[in-house]
C-alpha cells in the first residue's frame, strides 16, 4: 500500500477553512511537508513541521501533527480563490532526504 | 529564497530520440538533487538521488541505463532519458537540497519539464 495517503479532493466556499488530511507510515521521519501545485508548475513549499513539535502555525496556515496515530492536517484559514491547487503532504523516509508523496489532495475553492 | 532551475520546460521528440534535462541552483550550492517523475493526475514518485561527484543512487524499479544523472558541479544535475518511447511521457520534476544552514534539510523543486514522445 502507499506509505503517504490523502483524499483525494475538497471543494470549501471562499472564507471558510479548508482541513487537509494525510497519514503517513514512517514513525522516523523527521520532518514532514506540505507542499502546493498549481497547474503545470512545480511544487511549492508551504511550511513543515519538525516530528517533536504538535501544532505549527504560520500565518493562514495551521499544522497539525498526531505522532501516535501518524497523522497530519493542514488548516488553511480564509480560504481564497487563489488557494485552489493540489497540495501534497510528503514524509522524509528515514531522514534520508527522499520524499515519499501523497497522492495529493485537490482543493476547489468557489466563489 | 532558494531558486532552481530547469530547463526545458517542455520538450517533444520522437521515440527512440535521446532527451537531456538540467536542474540547476541557481543561488546556492546543492550537494544532492533528487528526480521525480509525475503522471497526470498522480503523485510525485521518486526516480533517483543525484550526489554531486558521485553515481546516482536509483529507485527500485527504475532503469538507469534509460535515465542517466550526471551530477556534474554542485549547481547541476542532468537527467537524460535515453531511447525514449511514449510511455516516458511525463511531468519530470527535480529538487535541490542545500549544503548547510535552512538551506540543510529543505527542498527546492524546479518547475518541472513536460516530456512528450511521439
Amino acid at each position: 500500500g502507499e506509505d503517504v495517503e490523502q483524499s483525494l479532493f475538497l471543494s470549501v466556499r471562499e472564507g471558510d477553512s479548508s482541513v487537509i488530511n494525510c497519514t503517513y507510515t514512517d514513525s522516523s521521519s523527521t520532518y514532514l511537508y506540505w507542499y502546493k501545485q498549481e497547474p503545470g508548475a512545480g511544487l511549492q513549499l508551504l511550511t513543515y513541521i519538525f516530528s517533536n513539535m504538535d501544532m505549527k502555525q504560520d500565518q493562514r496556515l495551521t499544522v497539525l501533527l498526531n505522532k501516535k496515530d501518524k497523522h497530519l492536517s493542514l488548516r488553511i484559514a480564509d480560504t481564497q480563490t487563489g488557494d485552489s491547487a493540489i497540495y501534497f503532504c510528503a514524509e522524509d523516509k528515514g531522514n534520508t532526504g527522499k520524499l515519499i508523496f501523497g497522492q495529493g489532495t485537490t482543493l476547489q475553492v468557489k466563489p | 529564497g532558494a531558486v532552481v532551475s530547469q530547463h526545458p520546460s517542455w520538450v517533444i521528440c520522437k521515440s527512440g530520440t535521446s532527451v537531456k534535462i538540467e536542474c540547476r541552483s541557481l543561488d546556492f550550492q546543492a550537494t544532492t538533487m533528487f528526480w521525480y517523475r509525475q503522471f497526470p493526475k498522480q503523485s510525485l514518485m521518486l526516480m533517483a538521488t543525484s550526489n554531486e561527484g558521485s553515481k546516482a543512487t536509483y529507485e527500485q524499479g527504475v532503469e538507469k541505463d534509460k535515465f542517466l544523472i550526471n551530477h556534474a558541479s554542485l549547481t547541476l544535475s542532468t537527467l537524460t532519458v535515453t531511447s525514449a518511447h511514449p510511455e516516458d511521457s511525463s511531468f519530470y520534476i527535480c529538487s535541490a537540497r542545500g549544503t548547510s544552514g535552512s538551506k540543510g534539510n529543505e527542498q527546492f523543486f524546479g518547475p518541472g519539464t513536460r516530456l512528450t514522445v511521439l
